[in-house]
């Protein structure tokens, strides 16, 4: 079975800074997705960033991007010049293929704060 | 507006009494989802349909019942809810080939 490992429960940045949250996940299959979800105060799941496991390039949103090592089954989420709005829940997520089950598992959660 | 609608968004109930929570759609998604959300454990998924009358169990099934008659709607049931399901639900919902859920605003229940 797929688990997804979040193990940092809370993160603190200076506002304009850098944070990198990490995630870690466990699969058989060789071929997958990786999303990192934000959830603000609003409970609003809202997507932040995707990546398929078959592309070696690592993707990018404007402020957010991601450090994809699928060798060592790592998911972490960069955001560059932290702003205030970014203050929210982030959770990593795997799915299966698709074309196979619509499972989704979702890590435990990093609340991310932004200081002032 | 696409949008995915749950209600209620607040529900407040006594042990043993069933509930049903809906979810509708209007984007024409063939996959949607249950999930609840819990302090420390994230979201766990409970029940996913890929089509309609075709619904399968999650990793937290007990005490919940689904059902996909029509393709819009994917109702939750609690048959007879224990204080352990007091929880914040999401429903979701995506196209089959294509790999974004689409999420409802949440339903708070709180079960005494």
């Amino acid at each position: 079975a797929q688990t997804v490992t979040q193990s940092q429960p809370e993160m603190s940045v200076q506002e304009a800074e850098t944070v990198t949250l990490s995630c870690t996940y466990d699969t058989s299959e060789s071929d997958y997705y990786l999303f990192w979800y934000k959830q603000p105060p609003s409970r609003q799941m809202i997507l932040v960033i995707r990546q398929e496991a078959y592309k070696q390039q690592n993707a990018t949103e404007n402020r957010f991007s991601v450090n994809f090592q699928k060798a060592a089954k790592s998911f972490s989420l960069k955001i560059s010049d932290s702003q205030l709005g970014d203050a929210a829940m982030y959770f990593c997520a795997y799915r299966s293929p698709l074309g196979g089950t619509y499972k989704y598992i979702f890590g435990t959660g990093t609340r991310l704060k932004v200081l002032a | 507006e696409a949008q995915v609608t749950q209600n209620p968004r607040y529900l407040i109930t006594v042990t043993g009494k069933k509930l049903t929570v809906t979810c509708s759609q209007n984007m024409n998604h063939e996959y949607m989802s249950w999930y609840r959300q819990d302090p420390g454990l994230g979201l766990r998924q409970i029940y996913y349909s890929m089509n309609v009358e075709v619904t399968d169990k999650g990793d937290v099934p007990e005490g919940y019942k689904v059902s996909r008659k029509e393709k819009r709607n994917f109702p939750l049931i609690l048959e007879s809810p224990s204080p352990n399901q007091t929880s914040l639900y999401f429903c979701a919902s995506s196209y089959r080939g294509q790999y974004e859920q689409y999420f409802g605003p949440g339903t708070r229940l709180t079960v005494t």
